[in-house]
Formats: C-alpha cells, structure tokens, sequence
C-alpha cells in the first residue's frame, strides 16, 4: 500500500522559507505514470494546489507562487520537496503531498494523499 | 484567470438525492478538463470519490455518481446519509499542467 508522509517545522517566521519533505513509502517515485505534487489548506478554508514534479525534474507551479517556490525530488531517497520562500501568515496551512496520475485514459487526478502537516508563519 | 466555481454550501434530507456543481469562471467544464471530486471531513485528508468525470474510485460507494450536465461537472448523492455531511472539492485540470481546485461545498444533511 502507498504511502505519502509530510515532514518538516511546523514554525516558520516571516520572511523566511519554508521546507517541506514527501517521503513516498510502498511504491517508487521513478515511475512514469505519476506527478507527485503539492497541496494546501489555510485554517478554514478551500484546497489550493501549489505544484507538482515529474520524477524526471519536470516541475508545474501555481503561478500566483511561481516566483517562491521550489519544488524538488530525490529519487534516491524516494523523496520530494517543496520550499516557498519570503512565506508570510497567508503561507500558514495545513500541506499535503499527494500522488497525481498522469497517464492512461483516466488521468490528472490525485489518488494518494499525505495526512497533511500543519505549518504556521509567525514571529 | 479562471476560477472554478462551486456552491459555498448545500443541504440535503437523509436519503434524499443532491447534486453539486462545478463551473469555469471562463468557459465550459468538459470531460477533457477531466474532473475530480473530493470529499474531505474536518482533520482528515481529502479522499478521492470520482475521477475522469465519472469513474468512482475504489471503495466509493454507488450512490456517488459524476457526470457532465450542461456546462459544468456534477457530483450526484442519491440516498444522501449523515455520513456524506463534508466538504466536496472539484478539481480541474488545465492543459498547462496545473490543476486548479474549486472553492468546495459544504454538504449539510439533515
């Protein structure tokens, strides 16, 4: 059974950059038939997909992030990371990780997530 | 830029039937935006009920159904119970590689 499992402070300060590990267990992450992506989720409020990362180093970003962020994947390790720098209390959310299916006739969907892992931008 | 629009909230009866859309601020949802839905309870991860438009994912129950209706995506409970009461997130895919998620619907069932 595949498994996502986010790492990472839960604390951050203003201005700093967030960092965020994937560590995908179960399963390889060198495989062409997936995107291993990123998702948020502000305290009471929707869903909002921050980026994705082909095994291969091929990223996608949200562009209304694209100038902070990073996203990165360590195939040795089966791993894959985010960093979203100059973060401010509007970064603060709860972020998954997340498996998105890329090929066949049934694609672009996420059908594994991470628990999720809260992070909170303050002083 | 384009939204994805959703109704904030609904209400259902139990073993009543509700369905939940999913709109482009631009545009028309098609089953080339192949669209998802989500239902996510409070703390939990989201979980995947429907992709490619209509195909249920495993484990999901028959009375969650997806289709196309007119020019949006649409989530159908029939035979709603008070364990459906969750947030349904759509998702969209956008042929640049993002997916964008819409606003969600806060499904109440009473």
């Amino acid at each position: 059974q595949l498994q996502l499992q986010e790492s990472g402070p839960g604390l951050v300060k203003p201005s700093e950059t967030l960092s965020l590990t994937c560590t995908v267990s179960g399963g390889s992450i060198s495989t062409s038939d997936y995107y291993w992506g990123w998702i948020r989720q502000p305290p009471g409020k929707g869903l909002e997909f921050i980026g994705k990362i082909y095994y291969s180093g091929s990223t996608y970003y949200n562009p209304s992030l694209k100038s902070r962020l990073t996203i990165s994947v360590d195939t040795s390790r089966n791993q894959f990371s985010l960093r979203l720098s100059s973060v401010t209390a509007a970064d603060t959310a709860v972020y998954y990780c997340a498996r998105q299916v890329r090929t066949g006739t049934s694609k672009y969907y996420f059908d594994y997530w991470g628990q999720g892992t809260l992070v909170t931008v303050s002083s | 830029q384009t939204v994805v629009t959703q109704e904030p909230s609904f209400s259902v009866s139990p073993g009543g039937t509700v369905t939940l859309t999913c709109g482009l601020s631009s545009g028309s949802v098609s089953t080339s935006y192949y669209p998802s839905w989500y239902q996510q309870t409070p703390g939990q991860a989201p979980r995947t009920l429907i992709y490619n438009t209509n195909t249920r994912s495993s484990g999901v129950p028959d009375r969650f159904s997806g289709s196309i209706l007119g020019n949006k995506a649409a989530l159908t409970i029939t035979g709603a119970q008070a364990n459906d009461e969750s947030d349904y997130y759509c998702v969209v895919y956008m042929d640049w590689g993002i997916s964008l998620f819409g606003g969600g619907t806060k499904l109440t069932v009473l």
